[in-house]
């Protein structure tokens, strides 16, 4: 769907393990990013990316770790230093400086237990 | 860095209303404001968006106004239908190559 695929869509852990979300783009965007998202706050930037082997802290990157290591992938890990870990995670890419628009992945639900 | 403040969290309008939705900004250097949709369990997609140099831009049924002395934007919804029940969020780039902040988003409830 629209370029991005996120796999898998439903994911159970048990806590204190860590977990890592894929996300693949075949878009050719430069810039990818990820984002929780938790009832009634929105989307918080965890991790972005705007070139290969290169990334960024977001608002809420503690507890998470990401890689670049080639332009279409941008895999993000919950590491069991996080501590509410029990999320919605969408993983986004564009094409441009942050003037054009985000092309979101259908998500994962991570459910930590 | 940026914050975005999104009005009302809950909204109920009959079909045939109109619908509005505000957000505020704190970065005056804002210049990119997105709109997304998102539909229950599924993503969020892009609706429209203005830049900072455009105070209003219109798509069908659908504008939007930005007043960058008030740093605020606003989304309209016209003559709206049951298929435009979802949550709505705003977002504003700020200084910040490429980094995009939502606000809390706007569940929007059309009924017939």
């Amino acid at each position: 769907d629209g370029g991005i695929t996120q796999s898998p869509k439903y994911l159970f852990r048990k806590e204190g393990q860590n977990v890592t979300l894929s996300c693949e783009q075949n878009l050719n965007h430069d810039a990818m990013y990820w984002y929780r998202q938790d009832p009634g706050q929105g989307l918080r930037l965890i991790y972005y990316s705007q070139i290969v082997n290169d990334f960024q802290k977001g608002d809420i990157a503690e507890g998470y770790s990401v890689s670049r290591e080639k332009k279409e992938s941008f895999p993000l890990t919950v590491t069991s230093a996080q501590k509410n870990p029990t999320a919605f995670y969408l993983c986004a890419s564009s094409n441009r400086r942050g003037e054009s628009p985000l092309h979101f992945g259908n998500g994962t639900r991570l459910t930590v237990t | 860095g940026e914050n975005v403040e999104q009005h009302p969290s809950t909204l109920s309008v009959q079909e045939g209303d109109s619908a509005v939705i505000k957000c505020t900004y704190s970065d005056s250097a804002s210049n990119y404001f997105p709109w997304y949709k998102q539909e229950l369990g599924k993503r969020p997609q892009l609706i429209i968006d203005i830049r900072s140099n455009v105070g209003e831009k219109k798509d069908q049924r659908i504008a939007v106004t930005l007043n960058k002395t008030a740093k605020h934007f606003s989304l309209h919804i016209t003559e709206t239908q049951p298929e435009d029940s979802a949550v709505y969020f705003c977002a504003a780039k700020g200084t910040s190559y490429g980094k995009l902040t939502f606000g809390q988003g706007t569940i929007l409830t059309v009924h017939p």
